[in-house]
């Protein structure tokens, strides 16, 4: 299947301090890349989907200046938290969407995400 | 907008006995897929098992099984002969089959195997 690989895996900086988290499709082509934040023991909440050559579409509620996404090419899309604060600190997912021919399913997978902590 | 509920924020299980995890949804949608994914502590996210709405029969992944019962938007997961690599946090999902490509997800059971 699919591979998606992120990096880093964990992230420790100071507050007032930027951060980019790289997520890559390593055996495939991605014009679509979702990403996600889970706080501790909660679930995955979509955050933004990135598009290769066009703007990244925001969820409601998630500040678009904070967590700035670009997909730079077809196999990798970045996450750059800016001015992180500690309530930033949480983990970080990206992953491919689901896809479809005809009436079948392609899997949708993920990255092993990233943890940020916030100084 | 589409809901899905896990009502058990916990579970535990004997291993080598059979846990059944919960899970509701909510969707005026007649197709659509249904998942269980798996989030060991190594937190990457692993899919267990998938059903699709339109499909009667339940799905089945060697130890791992389902129990579809669409009219009462039910959705649960039957894990037999439970192991200790069992142990981690399922996460239930609804993919709407058309238009909009994002998952929902529940809020996640933590299962714990005991040795």
């Amino acid at each position: 299947g699919a591979v998606v690989s992120q990096h880093p895996s964990w992230v420790i900086c100071k507050s007032g301090t930027s951060v980019k988290i790289e997520c890559r499709s390593l055996d495939f082509q991605a014009t679509t890349m979702f990403w996600y934040r889970q706080f501790p023991k909660q679930s995955l909440m979509l955050m933004a989907t990135s598009n290769e050559g066009s703007k990244a579409t925001y969820e409601q509620g998630v500040e678009k200046d904070k967590f700035l996404i670009n997909h730079a090419s077809l196999t990798l899309s970045t996450l750059t938290v800016t001015s992180a604060h500690p309530e930033d600190s949480s983990f970080y997912i990206c992953s491919t969407p689901p896809s479809r021919s005809g009436s079948a399913y392609n899997e949708q997978f993920f990255g092993p995400g990233t943890r940020l902590t916030v100084l | 907008a589409q809901t899905v509920t896990q009502s058990q924020p916990e579970m535990s299980v004997q291993e080598a006995e059979t846990v059944t995890l919960s899970c509701t949804y909510d969707t005026s949608e007649s197709d659509y897929y249904l998942f269980w994914y798996k989030q060991p502590p190594s937190r990457q996210m692993i899919l267990v098992i998938r059903q699709e709405a339109y499909k009667q029969q339940n799905a089945t992944e060697n130890r791992f099984s389902v129990n579809f019962q669409k009219a009462a938007k039910s959705f649960s997961l039957k894990i037999s002969d439970s192991q200790l690599g069992d142990a981690a946090m399922y996460f239930c999902a609804y993919l709407p089959n058309f238009g909009n490509e994002k998952l929902t997800f529940g809020t996640g059971t933590r299962l714990t195997i005991i040795p």
